[in-house]
């Protein structure tokens, strides 16, 4: 069975300009999450979308958004790039929307932004 | 304000012995803890996780113990193997905690042959 995807792998932009990366989660999850991981930190909350809906958000500027789509798959946008916005970012899939606490997230391999 | 804390950044163990990696959280409301082990350029993969109404979960390997009155959760590796050497991460969510899993920044382990 095919895992969560993510594209693209890496990608190189400049202070200013708009990203958008892309995640297809594993079949049968309805849920997405997306994460900022920093170099030497643990992953950091950015949104959850279950059944195409905003279900959490984490402390992030209104430079970042997302959405899903109805074969559940989803993007995240990010306007006016900073040199901080240069991390990983990763996607994570689940049945639910982990509201009862008990819903594994599954991650895909990240997509690598390096901000100049 | 980090509410996930693993305050060991590195651990070295020589292969065949226990790796205990640790794990300290200060939201009581956190009733899901979950385990993950990541190698570089890759995202992180689901080890173990525990519920709160446990104290122990085992899954061949690797063992999760709970400590709620501590708000200490650890993970034990028996035999420990060179191909556990990555870095480990403990998550922990709940009902409350606002739809999301709050992260520790890691504990890298390196297994010795």
């Amino acid at each position: 069975d095919a895992g969560v995807t993510q594209s693209p792998t890496h990608l190189i932009k400049t202070r200013g300009q708009h990203v958008t990366l892309r995640c297809s989660p594993i079949s049968g999850h309805k849920s997405v999450s997306w994460y900022q991981q920093v170099l030497g930190q643990g992953p950091q909350f950015i949104f959850q979308y279950y059944e195409k809906e905003e279900r959490g958000r984490g402390n992030f500027p209104d430079r970042f958004s997302a959405r899903q789509f109805p074969n559940y798959s989803s993007e995240l946008n990010v306007n006016a790039l900073l040199l901080g916005d240069s991390a990983l970012y990763l996607c994570a899939s689940s049945t639910t929307p982990g509201l009862a606490g008990t819903d594994t997230q599954y991650f895909g391999p990240g997509t690598r932004l390096t901000v100049l | 304000d980090q509410q996930v804390k693993q305050n060991s950044p590195s651990l070295s163990v020589q292969e065949g012995r226990i790796s205990i990696l640790n794990c300290d959280y200060t939201n009581s409301m956190f009733d899901y803890f979950l385990w993950y082990k990541k190698y570089p350029a890759e995202g992180p993969t689901f080890l173990i996780s525990i519920s709160s109404i446990k104290d122990k979960n085992e899954d061949g390997r690797f063992t999760v113990f709970l400590n709620k009155s501590a708000k200490h959760l650890s993970l034990h590796i028996v035999p420990s193997q060179p191909g556990d050497s990555a870095v480990y991460f403990c998550a922990a969510g709940g009902l409350n905690t606002g739809n999301q899993f709050y992260f520790g920044t890691g504990t890298s382990l390196t297994v010795i042959p």
